[in-house]
């Protein structure tokens, strides 16, 4: 348990559909990241927040939307995906977007776009 | 766009035996050195964080190296067990206003008993 959750684990979408992925930390921890790994690529930064606010957005198309409503839950805002938007999205968190404070990743939500 | 490179790309290790493997990257974009074990179904766990050249860490059995200068980090496994079987990733922070971690594509780690 690294006190990073992420729901749902697992989720198929039709291209036209609406979702969300929720993540979640009560480790008191100022910033939280979007990361996709697809297969046999390296993980992929896609959103940084520090403090609720955006600090990097690493030319993520826009039918991603991140959400950060407060410094304990983050969401990723997903409509009408593309069949190679599937992979793993992980979720992460530190204290703060320094980086030299290790980061703590939830367990990842499986997305197949169909 | 940062090239994190990791070898070997997979490694099957007898039980008992000692191992190593590499994390290369820029030397010129360097702040700070990550290493993470990612064991199957469950989350990344960061085992190291490392800034300094010359810089080397210890966790158990596990420890690791760094040279900055160079641009490479050691990851060392010394009487390898069952559960040392993951998915070993270091990823670079390269600072400069950038907030995130750029990873490699990690090192498959298998221990056969």
């Amino acid at each position: 348990e690294t006190g990073v959750t992420q729901t749902p684990r697992h989720l198929v979408m039709g291209m036209t559909n609406k979702k969300s992925l929720k993540c979640e930390q009560h480790l008191g921890h100022n910033a939280m990241y979007w990361y996709k790994q697809s297969a046999k690529k390296p993980l992929e930064l896609m959103f940084v927040y520090s403090l609720e606010e955006r600090v990097e957005n690493n030319s993520v198309p826009s039918r991603f939307s991140p959400e950060c409503p407060n410094s304990s839950h983050l969401f990723l805002h997903l409509h009408t995906l593309q069949p190679e938007d599937s992979a793993l999205y992980l979720c992460a968190s530190s204290p703060r977007t320094s980086g030299s404070d290790e980061q703590y990743f939830g367990p990842g939500t499986r997305l197949t776009v169909t | 766009i940062l090239n994190v490179e990791q070898s070997p790309q997979s490694l099957h290790v007898q039980e008992g035996d000692s191992t190593n493997f590499t994390c290369s990257f820029p030397s010129s974009n360097f702040y700070a050195l990550h290493w993470y074990r990612w064991e199957t179904a469950k989350s990344p766990e960061a085992l190291f964080v490392m800034t300094l050249n010359g810089d080397e860490k210890k966790k158990g059995r596990i420890s690791a190296t760094l040279n900055t200068k160079e641009g490479y980090s050691y990851l060392y496994i010394k009487g390898s067990q069952p559960e040392d079987s993951a998915t070993y990733l270091c990823a670079l922070y390269s600072g400069g206003g950038a907030d995130g971690l750029t990873f490699g594509k990690g090192t498959h780690l298998i221990i056969q008993p």
